[in-house]
């Protein structure tokens, strides 16, 4: 399995600011994935990081209010801009690793926006 | 897409005992089964998954199965321990990825 450290842990941020996540990897990886998980909730995709080109957003999420950042193989930030109460939530990285595509997932990001 | 319903949404059992947890998909196409643990505060995490070319597949408590034709499957844990107490979440994987249920929140009784 991989290792995959995810920063910050969690923070409270204030209204209309933004916060930068970032996930970085052991080994390299060609797509890494964004999730959000609202309390209580399931996992929602955000977004497909690929190293070289556009993030690919899923339904109800844009570049400007999520925009991220893939640099290299082993590297991804996300960032949450001009938060919103409604922001508040579980941010999650992830990579497929492996042959066989196994999910795993960096320890997440508590945000509360305040 | 992907829909995949998840069923029951909370599930008590008294230790010792079995629990089963069930979900459903849409797509046809999809092929990849995997079924994950989220302990409180904490990631999830990969416990067992299944591939379309298999039916079933168990290890050590717990087993999987899955029915391509009706589009539903199951995770079965037996001799239930308190240490099996968080939410678990099924997955599957299409053309879009992982697509998630909205989980089971699994309470083992002493």
């Amino acid at each position: 399995s991989a290792v995959i450290s995810q920063k910050p842990s969690r923070d409270i941020c204030q209204r209309g600011t933004s916060l930068t996540i970032q996930c970085q990897v052991d080994s390299q990886v060609t797509m890494m994935f964004w999730y959000r998980q609202q309390p209580g909730q399931s996992l929602t995709l955000i977004a497909t990081a690929n190293q070289g080109s556009e993030a690919t957003y899923e339904s109800g999420f844009v570049i400007d209010k999520f925009p991220i950042s893939r640099p290299n193989l082993t590297f991804s930030t996300l960032t949450v801009s001009n938060m919103s109460p409604e922001d508040s939530s579980i941010y999650l990285c992830s990579v497929l690793l492996g042959g066989q595509g196994i999910a795993f997932f960096g320890q997440g990001t508590r945000l509360t926006v305040v | 897409g992907e829909n995949v319903e998840q069923h029951p949404s909370t599930l008590s059992v008294q230790e010792g005992d079995s629990a089963v947890i069930k979900c459903t998909y849409s797509d046809s196409a999809s092929n990849y089964f995997p079924w994950y643990k989220q302990e409180l505060g904490k990631r999830p995490q990969l416990i067992i998954d299944i591939r379309s070319n298999v039916g079933e597949k168990k290890d050590q408590r717990i087993a999987v199965t899955l029915n391509k034709t009706a589009k539903h499957f199951s995770l079965h844990i037996t001799e239930t321990q308190p240490e099996d107490s968080a939410v678990y979440f099924c997955a599957a994987e299409g053309a879009d990825g992982l697509t998630f249920g909205k989980g089971t929140h699994l309470i083992i009784q002493p």
